[in-house]
């Protein structure tokens, strides 16, 4: 498997409070990304990253923030809980190569926002 | 941006039985890849097969990039392989990433 490690494993809490979730691996990939999955839907993308201190958007990223100082560590923040972003969080890495880019997944973190 | 669909949504098999899973996306692509995730959550990676044929046991995979559909063919099936399957794409790059909805498996012992 994969070195992923998503932490924390499951979280609480209410609206309004500002919740992060930590990612971190051990495979010194490059790419990082967040998911959000929610039911009827596959994952969907919030952000991902291409290097530290680089990031880009993806498909769901209104309400979310991310940072990357190191490698290892990606970093998903909800500065203002909403109920709406209750859901399973998935961590993924990568590494391409010629174009070519396969994506790993860590556990998931499931959040629920009262 | 690429639409992504997957046949059927749910599928119940008695164990034993083969089945074919489809994808289909509306663009061309150049990362394909596909997913089991368990009754856990656990993603598992099936296959990263952008074109052409790959097996790995009981499953393998073919996509048919200029016609724009991916495969999984699951033979022998067991209770197991019961759970969500997920087919994934993305183009040039493969970092914004689309999935479709999964096809739901329930493999009857």
């Amino acid at each position: 498997d994969a070195g992923i490690t998503q932490s924390p494993r499951h979280k609480v809490t209410e609206t309004g409070t500002p919740v992060t979730l930590r990612c971190h691996q051990t495979e010194n990939h490059r790419y990082m990304y967040w998911y959000r999955q929610d039911p009827g839907h596959g994952l969907r993308l919030i952000h991902y990253s291409y290097g530290v201190k680089d990031t880009d958007k993806g498909e769901v990223s209104d309400g979310y923030s991310v940072s990357r100082s190191k490698t290892e560590d990606f970093l998903l923040t909800l500065e203002s809980a909403t109920s709406s972003q209750t859901s399973v969080y998935f961590c993924a890495i990568s590494e391409s190569y010629r174009g070519l880019n396969e994506q790993f997944f860590g556990p998931g973190t499931r959040l629920t926002v009262l | 941006g690429i639409q992504v669909e997957q046949s059927p949504p749910d599928l119940i098999l008695q164990e034993g039985a083969n089945s074919t899973l489809r994808c289909n996306f509306s663009d061309s692509v150049n990362n394909l890849q596909w997913f089991h995730q368990n009754p856990w959550g656990q993603l598992i990676n099936l296959f990263y097969i952008p074109s052409g044929t790959k097996q790995n046991g009981r499953l393998s995979a073919t996509t048919v990039a200029t016609e724009r559909y991916s495969l999984l063919y699951i033979s022998s099936s067991q209770t197991t392989d019961s759970g969500v399957y997920f087919c994934a794409v993305a183009n040039t790059g493969g970092f914004k990433t689309i999935f479709g909805a999964g096809t739901r498996l329930f493999v009857k012992a």
